[in-house]
């Protein structure tokens, strides 16, 4: 079974700062992707990035980037320049191309002005 | 642009009571729906999935089940309600498998 592992239940960051969020998953098959959610206060799950195992470069979004070692089966959010609004939990996810994502427990960040 | 409507965004039922949430999306078809339920403080647990109307998968046995009437539309229900039932429940959809999905705004429900 996949498992998504998020060590970090809470993180600090200065506004301006960059700051990265673990994501460690177990799976044995050879083809899957992993995805990064945003959850602000407000309860929605909004869509921040995408890596497929056989991607070849790390994927990025403007202020988001996924830092992937694949023999290490990590994949780490990498938010750069943090602004206030980036508080939030933030949620590791994978899926083995079926239709089910499988979280993590997420990382709350906050950060400070 | 698509988008994705959950009503209601708050409920308070009590114990042994009926539940009925939808969920609808707009622009686009034939999309792949998803109920996930989410614990105070933890992550998500798919509940069930539809790949097209009438066609219900369910993840994990319990008190709840779905229904697709509709292309769009998607009912999460209950006909006696739980206190284990409360959470927050949130409604998914994907172009297809594997791909990422977008949710809605999300039903807190309270049992009471």
């Amino acid at each position: 079974a996949q498992k998504i592992t998020q060590t970090q239940p809470g993180m600090f960051v200065q506004e301006k700062e960059a700051v990265t969020l673990d994501c460690t998953y177990d799976t044995s098959d050879p083809s899957y992707g992993l995805f990064w959610y945003k959850q602000p206060s407000s309860g929605e799950m909004i869509f921040l990035i995408y890596q497929g195992s056989y991607d070849q470069q790390n994927a990025t979004e403007g202020r988001y980037s996924l830092n992937f070692q694949k023999a290490r089966k990590s994949a780490n959010l990498v938010i750069s320049a943090s602004q206030l609004g980036d508080s939030a939990m933030y949620f590791c996810a994978m899926s083995l191309g079926n239709y089910k994502l499988s979280f993590g427990a997420g990382t709350t960040v906050t950060v400070r002005a | 642009s698509q988008t994705i409507h959950q009503w209601p965004a708050t409920l308070v039922q009590p114990v042994g009571s009926p539940l009925s949430l939808e969920c609808t999306v707009e622009g686009t078809s034939n999309p792949n729906l998803y109920w996930y339920r989410q614990a105070a403080g933890r992550g998500l647990q798919l509940l069930f999935y539809s790949v097209g109307i009438g066609q219900i998968s369910s993840e994990v046995p319990q008190n709840l089940s779905a229904s697709r009437p509709q292309d769009r539309q998607f009912i999460l229900s209950s006909k006696k309600l739980l206190l284990s039932d409360s959470g927050f429940y949130l409604c998914a959809w994907s172009h297809d498998r594997g791909d990422e999905q977008y949710f809605g705004p999300g039903t807190r429900l309270t049992v009471t």
